[in-house]
């Protein structure tokens, strides 16, 4: 069965500092990994995807995530982190098997201080 | 403006009661799906589409109901609503593998609460 783990509930980082928000997998086949962002009483914002090719991928807002097949994992990072950064973050994983199944992790609340 | 229409964005409903919560995108897209959204398990899948006249039972699909007569709409049913219910329910949709590469676009969702 297809699941995804974001191992910390909360991730709490000063402004300026790097962060890194962790995520995991778990599928038969070749995955397909995204991260959302959700700010409060919001939907869902897309960041970045990984389907294929150069494992580290750029996205939304100064965000980029690192593929690493060997770990299964799809790590969330940023260089610098803002205050305007602090959200709840999901991980989610597809699979090629014609369903279009988003399998989503728990969430991880980033907090960011000044 | 092309994106993914749910509606309503809050509803309170009686234990019992039912309702449909609508979703609509004008993306051509073949893939929709219902998720909710409850504190601490993340965003889990109701049920799915692969296409019009095609639907299929997610993780959670226990007091729901779906059709898909059209390739724009999506409607979610709820049966006879129960407490457990009370969530944030979003839509999304994709285009299919066929069509191109994934890319999901969510609704700005349902903010339900059954009492």
């Amino acid at each position: 069965a297809q699941s995804v783990a974001q191992p910390e509930d909360q991730v709490n980082v000063a402004e300026g500092n790097p962060l890194t928000v962790k995520c995991t997998y778990s599928v038969s086949g070749n995955p397909y990994l995204f991260w959302y962002v959700q700010y409060p009483n919001r939907g869902l914002q897309f960041l970045l995807k990984y389907i294929t090719g150069d494992n580290l991928v750029k996205g939304s807002y100064g965000f980029e995530a690192e593929f690493n097949k060997s770990q299964t994992s799809f790590h969330l990072k940023k260089p610098s982190a803002l205050v305007s950064d602090s959200a709840l973050y999901f991980c989610a994983v597809s699979v090629l098997d014609n369903t279009g199944k988003l399998i989503f992790g728990q969430g991880t609340t980033l907090q960011v201080k000044p | 403006n092309a994106g993914v229409t749910q509606t309503p964005k809050f509803q309170v409903l009686k234990t019992g009661q039912s309702m449909t919560l609508q979703c609509a995108q004008d993306m051509n897209h073949e893939y929709m799906s219902w998720y909710r959204q409850d504190p601490g398990m993340g965003l889990r899948l109701i049920h799915y589409s692969v296409g019009a006249g095609i639907t299929d039972q997610g993780e959670v699909p226990n007091g729901y109901n779906v059709s898909r007569s059209t390739t724009e709409d999506f409607p979610l049913r709820l049966l006879s609503a129960a407490p457990s219910q009370t969530s944030v329910y979003f839509c999304a949709s994709s285009y299919s593998f066929r069509q191109g590469t994934l890319g999901y676009t969510f609704g700005s969702g349902t903010r339900l609460t059954v009492v």
